[in-house]
């Protein structure tokens, strides 16, 4: 089975803070993703890489970057979060079109 | 106008139905085609792929419309474990990612 796994589930941050979020695949994928998801707006595609150390903005990068230094991670980073960044956050890794989900971190940014 | 435009439903049907849902896409030359479902608080996963000749799951039919650029999934002898949302998913021509829509709920009833 493949397994997409997000380093936590919940994250309570303050306003201007510098966040983390981190992604592993076992699969050997080349594509990973990071997507938010809000009620009523869908997932979101924020970056997405292709390969070590190659990213692609998505449809909402602002606020955002990513880093991928080894195949099997990818990190998102909040450079100074912002209330409007209080989300569901879910990584993705897998094929063209078949993607696997992480269990998602539900991030608050107070 | 959205890639991706689904009724977000909720749609609330008694154990045994059938119920359809249709999601249409902006981009005509869109190639690849997608059911995803997401159950509540849960993650993403693939449901199926729709392919052009349409096709069939089970008690899940795909159907694609080119001519109107509309996607459809039928359910049949609904169960209560159907009880999801399902997301419309699209490959939108020379964008590497995949592009969601924001789901159609479906409640399954005793």
């Amino acid at each position: 089975d493949v397994k997409v796994t997000q380093s936590s589930r919940y994250l309570v941050k303050r306003t201007g803070e510098k966040v983390f979020l981190e992604c592993v695949q076992d699969m050997d994928h080349e594509n990973m993703f990071w997507y938010r998801q809000d009620p009523g707006l869908g997932l979101r595609l924020i970056y997405f890489s292709y390969d070590v150390k190659m990213k692609e903005k998505g449809d909402i990068p602002e606020g955002y970057s990513v880093s991928r230094e080894k195949k099997e991670r990818f990190s998102l980073i909040l450079e100074s979060a912002s209330t409007n960044q209080t989300s569901m956050y879910l990584c993705a890794s897998g094929l063209r079109y078949e993607q696997y989900f992480g269990p998602g971190t539900r991030l608050t940014v107070t | 106008r959205k890639e991706v435009e689904q009724d977000p439903g909720p749609f609330n049907v008694p154990e045994g139905a059938t119920v359809a849902f249709n999601c249409t896409y902006s981009n005509s030359a869109s190639q690849s085609f997608f059911w995803y479902r997401q159950d509540c608080r849960k993650e993403p996963k693939l449901l199926m792929s729709v392919y052009s000749s349409g096709n069939e799951d089970g008690r899940f039919t795909a159907q694609l419309n080119r001519a109107s650029q509309y996607i459809s999934l039928l359910i049949r002898d609904s169960k209560l474990s159907d009880s999801a949302t399902y997301l419309c998913v699209v490959n939108p021509p020379g964008r590497r990612a995949l592009t969601f829509g924001s789901g159609t709920r479906l409640q399954v009833q005793p």
